[in-house]
């Protein structure tokens, strides 16, 4: 069974503040995937990373992949009310043909 | 339009009763996936269907029968509803599995 740990589960923070949240793995994933829910709507994807190492952005968004391809990091630069949700890793193997979930990290952006 | 969408969005009802969720996408996708989301937020896959096969039956009662009668569409009947049937339903479709998956917006289900 392959387990995503993501950490920390809630984190609250002011305005203009940077962050970090992690989604660890002991298992190795063909790519892995960021999702942002927003209370009362389904996930939303954020990026897919593929390549051990690889570094995406999406605007204040900063996605890193591993170079294990075992765990990712997402960094917030400048957080904003609205990056307010709960964001979610997912990891995909080619042998059971799903992704696997993280429980999810909560964070809260106060103005 | 709404790319994938569900029905009902709230369903309120009685232990022991039977009720169905219905799932369409309209993004011509192959594959279409049932999730349930229970009070912690942990999302667990449930079902899979590609082009109306099953591909995914994770660990579920099988009080659950999905039913896909085309590639668009794939609904979730469920029997002798329980109280820990209670959480929130999302279906999702993917262009083929493990892409991108696009997630409707949920069915609260509460068994009283």
């Amino acid at each position: 069974t392959q387990l995503l740990e993501q950490s920390p589960q809630f984190l609250s923070i002011q305005e203009g503040e940077n962050l970090t949240v992690y989604c660890n793995s002991s298992s190795v994933f063909s790519s892995l995937q960021w999702y942002r829910q927003e209370p009362g709507e389904g996930p939303v994807l954020l990026v897919t990373v593929v390549t051990g190492g690889e570094v995406k952005k999406l605007k204040r968004l900063t996605f890193q992949f591993g170079d294990a391809r075992k765990d990712s990091s997402l960094h917030i630069t400048a957080a904003q009310p609205g990056d307010t949700g709960l964001y979610l890793c997912a990891g995909a193997t080619g042998a059971n043909s799903k992704l696997t979930f993280g429980k999810g990290i909560t964070l809260s952006v106060r103005p | 339009d709404t790319a994938v969408s569900q029905t009902p969005k709230y369903l309120v009802t009685q232990m022991g009763n039977d009720k169905s969720i219905k799932c369409e996408q309209n993004l011509g996708h192959d594959t279409m996936y049932w999730y349930k989301q229970d009070s912690k937020k942990f999302l667990k896959i449930m079902f899979s269907y590609n082009n109306k096969e099953l591909i995914i039956n994770e660990t579920v009662p099988n009080r659950f029968s999905p039913k896909s009668p085309d590639k668009a569409h794939l609904n979730l009947h469920i029997n002798s509803l329980e109280l820990g049937d209670s959480a929130v339903y999302f279906c999702a479709s993917s262009q083929r599995a493990l892409e991108t998956q696009y997630f409707g917006p949920g069915t609260r289900l509460l068994v009283l």
